[in-house]
This record gives structure tokens, C-alpha cells and sequence, in this order.
């Protein structure tokens, strides 16, 4: 099954808004990575977040980790065009390699000029 | 920082026909090396990993192979192609080191006829 799971599958907002996706995990993690891809692009790492850390912050996005809920949030505010893309959460598994992660079926964000 | 290479950038080949990406690395020594399948609109699958020459870990049961020939040289290759063997797929690299992002080329396009 499924390490990491996004919430929604798709979001459609106007440009200026803020976006925020969600992440579900099942096991313990040490870390949890957002990813964003642009179509037929390879993907590019947004932000890791370690798994003694709650929040953290780049430029327009800011991630959050409750590791007792085992979920992740991804905002990315005042949405541009540009921002357009689908994003990914990626975990690791502490009973596996650390450096082997699963990545979750991605959320598709369509941001309207 | 590490560059990945990958070619080609669209394939179409006829069932039943040999196949061999390569994937190139710059900007690092001895890193782990990934290949992933994507299919449309879907997360990535995780094929094989490599922590080093000729050391290659299959994650699923299929079709493909990979080698790793030298540190920053990861191929990936099929004796006879089948029609569920069409997808996106993407190569990637991390420094191996605790808590780093992976870094992914641009992909190759795979279409079988």
C-alpha cells in the first residue's frame, strides 16, 4: 500500500489565492519531502521537513508535519499562473533503506489568471 | 549541485523490440541512482535503485532491467517490450547522504505500438 497519500486529486483556484494540499502517511517516518512537476517534466524537491520539525517555510510555501496524525500540509500563498503544476509528497519508512522514499499519486493544481 | 541527463526525450517502439535508456549524473560522486515509471495523471513507481557500480535492487517483478556500468551511469533496458511497458519514466539521483532531496532528469516518454 501506499506510503503517502494527497488530498485533493485535483484544485482549481483563482490566481492571488492561497492552495493548500494535504498528505496522509501510514508508518513512522524520518522525514517527509514535497515535490512539485510541471507536465511531462521531471519533478523538482520544494522542501524537506525532518521528522522533529513542525513547521517550515520557502519563500510563497510553508509545510507542516503532525506526526501524530501522520499527515503533511503543503500552502503556497498568493497562487501565481506560474504555480500551475502537480505536487507530490514523498516519505521515507524508518524499516527500510532512509534513502529510498514513496511517493504519494500527487495533487493536480490549476491556478486561473 | 547535480544534474541529471536522460535520453531520449520520447521513444516509440513496436512490441516486442529491445530498449535502453541511459541516464547520466554531473555534479556528484558515488550517488544513489533511481529509475521510476509514471503512469498518466499517477505517482511514480519505483523500479530499481543502485547505491553503487554494479550493485542494482529491483523493487517489483517485470519486464525491465537496469546496470549500473560506471558511478554516474544508470541504464535501464528491456529484451522484448510489452504494451504495459509504455509511461513515463524518470531517472533520479541523491547524494546518499541522511535527510537529501532526489534529483530527476527530464524523463523519457515511452510509447509502445
Amino acid at each position: 500500500s501506499q506510503q503517502g497519500e494527497e488530498d485533493p486529486q485535483a484544485l482549481s483556484i483563482q490566481e492571488g489565492e492561497n492552495a493548500t494540499m494535504n498528505c496522509s502517511y501510514k508508518t513512522s517516518i524520518n522525514n517527509l519531502q514535497w515535490y512539485r512537476q510541471n507536465s511531462g517534466r521531471g519533478l523538482v524537491h520544494l522542501i524537506l521537513i525532518r521528522s522533529n520539525e513542525r513547521e517550515k517555510h520557502s519563500g510563497r510555501l510553508r509545510v507542516t508535519l503532525d506526526t501524530s496524525k501522520k499527515s503533511s500540509s503543503l500552502l503556497i500563498t498568493a497562487s501565481r499562473a506560474a504555480d500551475t503544476a502537480s505536487y507530490f509528497c514523498a516519505t521515507d519508512a524508518k524499516k527500510t533503506s532512509y534513502d529510498k522514499v514513496i511517493f504519494g499519486p500527487g495533487t493536480s493544481l490549476s491556478v486561473i489568471p | 549541485s547535480q544534474t541529471i541527463h536522460q535520453w531520449p526525450a520520447t521513444l516509440v517502439q513496436p512490441v516486442g523490440s529491445p530498449l535502453s535508456l541511459e541516464c547520466t549524473v554531473e555534479g556528484t560522486s558515488n550517488p544513489n541512482l533511481y529509475w521510476y515509471r509514471q503512469a498518466a495523471g499517477r505517482g511514480l513507481q519505483l523500479l530499481f535503485y543502485s547505491v553503487g557500480i554494479g550493485q542494482i535492487s529491483s523493487e517489483v517483478p517485470q519486464n525491465l532491467s537496469a546496470s549500473r556500468p560506471q558511478d554516474r551511469q544508470f541504464i535501464l533496458s528491456s529484451k522484448k517490450l510489452l504494451l504495459s511497458d509504455s509511461g513515463f519514466y524518470l531517472c533520479a539521483c541523491s547524494t546518499g547522504q541522511y535527510n537529501q532531496p532526489q534529483h530527476f532528469g527530464d524523463g523519457t516518454r515511452l510509447s509502445i505500438l
